[in-house]
């Protein structure tokens, strides 16, 4: 049974420390998307790749997020520094192709106090 | 005026009931159309996706595209307690030079025994 996961699956931190997220994508899948989701925003689109090249980092904080892919198996986003307004649920999905159909991670729940 | 614009509910209906739910969109670049069934504390999961305009159905579910009036639409008939989730619209030009996916905030359906 094929999916995608996620480490950690929730990380609690204080403001101005560095988080990494990791996602292994489904293998053979070479489209990786990067979401954060709030109640107040709902769901945003931060980054992706394809074939492990970023095609559109626009949705995210240029100045203290980064989202790399060092290979096909692994994707990260860290967040560095933190602030609290980072408090989310980060999804990483997965996808062939043009990466219409996306399967999604469980989330990392992130809390920044 | 939002790009994607979705009714956040909550709907509750009775088991069996025909389900109705709706996003508006303003960009007129969408050509792929997604629906996404969310559980709670889960990540979202693919239900449904079209292409431009038409209709497509699967099992107990079809969606409807309308691109002159910029709207879509996903119906559920004989509906189940477990139907019970968020379901949030999304729209793309993936693949197009001006990639982008956005998604609605999602309507909380609860579907009463």
């Amino acid at each position: 049974d094929a999916r995608v996961t996620q480490t950690p699956r929730h990380k609690v931190t204080e403001m101005g420390q560095e988080v990494t997220m990791r996602c292994q994508p489904i293998l053979g899948h070479n489209t990786v998307f990067w979401y954060r989701q709030t109640m107040m925003q709902g769901l945003e689109l931060l980054a992706y790749f394809r074939n492990r090249a970023p095609l559109d980092d626009s949705g995210m904080p240029k100045d203290r997020f980064s989202a790399e892919m060092p290979d096909a198996t692994l994707a990260t986003l860290k967040i560095q520094p933190s602030e609290p307004r980072d408090s989310a649920v980060y999804f990483c999905a997965s996808g062939s192709g043009r990466g219409l159909e996306q399967y999604f991670g469980p989330g990392t729940r992130l809390t920044v106090t | 005026q939002k790009e994607v614009e979705q009714d956040p509910g909550p709907l509750s209906v009775p088991e069996g009931a025909i389900v109705s739910l709706n996003c508006t969109y303003s960009n007129s670049a969408f050509q792929y159309f997604m629906w996404y069934r969310q559980y709670s504390r889960k990540g979202p999961e693919l239900l449904m996706y079209t292409y431009s305009s038409g209709n497509k159905e699967d099992g107990r579910f079809t969606a409807q595209v309308d691109k002159s009036s910029k709207y879509i639409s996903l119906f559920i008939r004989d509906s189940q307690p477990s139907d019970s989730a968020t379901y949030l619209c999304a729209m793309s030009s993936l693949g197009n030079r001006d990639d982008k996916i956005i998604f609605g905030k999602g309507t909380r359906l609860h579907i009463l025994p």
